[in-house]
């Protein structure tokens, strides 16, 4: 257990529904990251924050993806209009870069989405 | 996208040492090299990272070449609970923030 939990573990839905969901990061952990990953593959980046700024996009992010980090802490991924194309694990990973861990990312243990 | 290039499959005996190569031949001077693992349906586990210098720690050990260009993970006494795919990642600094770029991994399988 890194410290770095996701809610829910599992999600399936049908296509065309919105889904969100929730990544609490280590405890102030200023950096907090979104990442999708596919059967077979790496992890591949999606967005990230520094505290509650979103700093980077990643052209994987469509326009029916958003992220928020409201307060700074822990941090919503919302899909709308699912496609099954949208299904994948997705992983949140938190660093710090206030303490002597040179912006190291641990990561959660995701949330497996599958569209119908 | 990626910045190494790993060997997609390896296998190693029970209680030797599991020797995980990487090339990272374009990464820069500022540039750090990290490995994870990750089981089956888990989330990426940190491993170790280094910058220039040999590290190591009660996970594993990492060698890094002089000219950067490769680095060795070495798990000393491999146990079935070693069985995974390893990542090896070059961490690059944007001018946002530092980032992570997957490539596909080694997949390791401890024998019995």
């Amino acid at each position: 257990d890194t410290g770095v939990s996701q809610d829910p573990r599992h999600k399936i839905t049908k296509r065309g529904q919105n889904v969100t969901f929730r990544c609490d990061p280590i405890s102030e952990h200023n950096r907090l990251y979104w990442y999708r990953q596919t059967l077979g593959q790496g992890p591949e980046f999606l967005t990230y924050f520094q505290n509650e700024a979103q700093l980077e996009k990643s052209r994987l992010l469509s326009d029916r993806f958003s992220a928020e980090r409201p307060k700074g802490s822990f941090s919503t991924l919302e899909i709308q209009r699912t496609e099954q194309g949208d299904s994948a694990m997705y992983l949140c990973a938190s660093s710090s870069t206030t303490q002597k861990s040179t912006d190291t990312q641990y990561f959660g243990p995701g949330t497996r989405l599958t569209v119908l | 996208d990626a910045k190494t290039t790993q060997p997609p499959s390896m296998d190693c005996a029970e209680g030797r040492a599991a020797n995980l190569p990487c090339n990272h031949s374009t990464i820069s001077g500022n540039e750090y090299v990290y490995w994870y693992r990750q089981i089956h349906s888990q989330g990426p586990q940190y491993i170790i990272h280094g910058l220039k210098n040999n590290e190591t720690n009660e996970m594993a050990s990492l060698i890094i070449t002089e000219d950067r260009k490769s680095s060795t993970l070495i798990l000393p006494h491999a146990t079935l609970r070693d069985t995974a795919v390893y990542y090896c990642i070059v961490r690059v600094t944007t001018n946002t923030g530092n980032q992570f770029y997957f490539g596909t991994g080694t997949s390791l399988t401890v024998i019995p």
